[in-house]
């Protein structure tokens, strides 16, 4: 049972452009939503998270936004280059700073940036 | 890449025969996971690790077993291969203080079962 959606699958924006992923969730336990970011052969490595307590994070060009009432969160890319064009997960996890931190992923989106 | 390497990177072996991942760590963090990567499923645990000889399940573990007898290696087998079991394995590493900390992904083991 997926309980992370992730949208869209692909995505293929201009350099410069503003690239919107989606992602829903169903357990109202989760506390901790961390985007992951994997480029070929590579791991993923973590590139943003947030908890629900606050609607909005900031790091650099990447942003988060977060709608606990709707269940949602999603990651704004700004000014997008190139070397942004990777596959990004989200995913969620409940029992923030306990023992086991398991983390549920959504099912990734391949970013193409244009040049 | 935080201190993980995993080995083999690659292999192909055949349905049936027993397989062994190895992630090993150098950062002495307490807690370690197994994923498996699929288009379409995006990553899911298999076993996870909260200490030295301490393992758990995670979603998918069926057909999966791990050990962890010293803090810097993590194993997983595959006892007998199959098919469906092709896939790109990612060991994660995190630290159990302070507070709560992210996990960290070594590059990954594809391993073939033909």
């Amino acid at each position: 049972q997926q309980q992370v959606k992730q949208s869209p699958q692909s995505l293929i924006v201009q350099k410069g452009g503003i690239p919107i992923i989606n992602c829903a969730y169903e357990n109202t336990a989760f506390d901790y939503f961390p985007w992951y970011q994997q480029f070929p052969g590579k791991g993923p490595a973590l590139l943003i998270a947030i908890r629900p307590d606050v609607s909005e994070k900031k790091e650099g060009r990447f942003t988060i936004s977060f709608n606990k009432s709707a269940k949602q969160f999603s990651l704004h890319i700004m000014d997008s280059q190139p070397g942004d064009s990777a596959t990004y997960f989200c995913a969620a996890s409940r029992n923030y700073g306990g023992a086991t931190n398991k983390l549920i992923f959504g099912t990734g989106t391949l970013l193409a940036v244009q040049p | 890449d935080a201190g993980i390497t995993q080995s083999p990177r690659h292999k192909v072996t055949e349905t049936g025969t027993p397989v062994t991942l190895r992630c090993h760590q150098t950062e002495n963090h307490r807690y370690m996971y197994w994923y498996r990567q699929d288009p379409g499923h995006g990553l899911r645990l298999i076993h996870y690790s909260y200490g030295v000889k301490d393992t758990d399940k995670g979603e998918v573990s069926d057909g999966y077993s791990v050990s962890r007898s010293k803090t810097e290696d993590f194993l997983l087998t595959l006892e007998s291969a199959t098919s469906s079991q092709t896939s790109v394995y990612f060991c994660a590493i995190r630290a159990g203080t302070p507070g709560n900390q992210p996990q960290h992904f070594g590059d990954g083991t594809r391993l073939s079962i033909l």
